[in-house]
């Protein structure tokens, strides 16, 4: 098992709907997972960061990390076209310093 | 408060060449951490200097080096270019050793012919 997976997609969502992106990981990684999106030819960009088990809200990005299950997932509500973008997960592995991917699910939000 | 830089922008090199990436950190960060990341792909870590010192290294063959400076700028040094090298090369910058939110730079797109 890769120590960070996400699906690729393309995930359609419609403008206004709310997409659910996940990720899995495995027991290599820490415990604190961060959310890249990364738009076409750009810099990843972070916006949002968790560590503990539970919700996090930040406007209109919710991240939820479940350690029993090891999945962490975000949530973006009323989906704008802006939104359509490669999103990154990323948890730290071999001793805190290095930053692990996931290959990125790229989500498509539609008029 | 100053974001993170990197330079150049673009850049075509021949196989065989070497090549020097630069970036400049966050203002308040001493740590720079440097990633390849290939088309369709997401980033994979190549090391990282906290205080001048390498402070962590990925899967990437000694040609693959670095620097880091007094004031938390960095360099990555590639020598003897392969065409599996062209792609984006971002660094971030953060706080610290240890785990702490990275900030990305734009990147450097290498092209090797």
């Amino acid at each position: 098992q890769k120590e960070v997976e996400q699906n690729s997609g393309p995930l359609s969502v419609p403008e206004g709907a709310i997409a659910s992106l996940n990720c899995t990981y495995s027991d290599r990684v820490s415990q604190s997972f961060f959310w890249y999106r990364q738009y076409s030819g750009k810099s990843p960009e972070l916006i949002m960061s968790i560590y503990s088990n539970g919700d996090k809200e930040d406007g209109r990005f919710t991240a939820q990390l479940n350690k029993a299950s090891q999945y962490v997932s975000l949530l973006i509500r009323d989906s704008q076209p802006s939104d359509s973008a490669t999103y990154l997960c990323a948890a730290f592995s071999g001793g805190y310093n290095k930053l692990i991917f996931g290959a990125g699910t790229r989500l498509a939000v539609h008029p | 408060e100053t974001g993170v830089t990197q330079s150049p922008t673009h850049l075509i090199k021949t196989r065989g060449q070497q090549v020097t990436l630069r970036c400049s950190s966050q203002s308040g960060h001493n740590t720079v951490s440097w990633y390849q990341q290939a088309l369709g792909q997401g980033p994979q870590f190549i090391f990282q200097y906290y205080r001048e010192e390498e402070n962590g290294r990925g899967n990437f063959p000694p040609r693959f080096s670095g620097l880091q400076f007094p004031n938390y700028s960095s360099e990555l040094n590639v020598n003897a270019l392969e065409l599996d090298d062209s792609a984006l090369y971002l660094c971030a910058s953060s706080w610290g050793s240890e785990s702490n939110e990275q900030f990305f730079g734009p990147g450097t797109r290498l092209t090797v012919l």
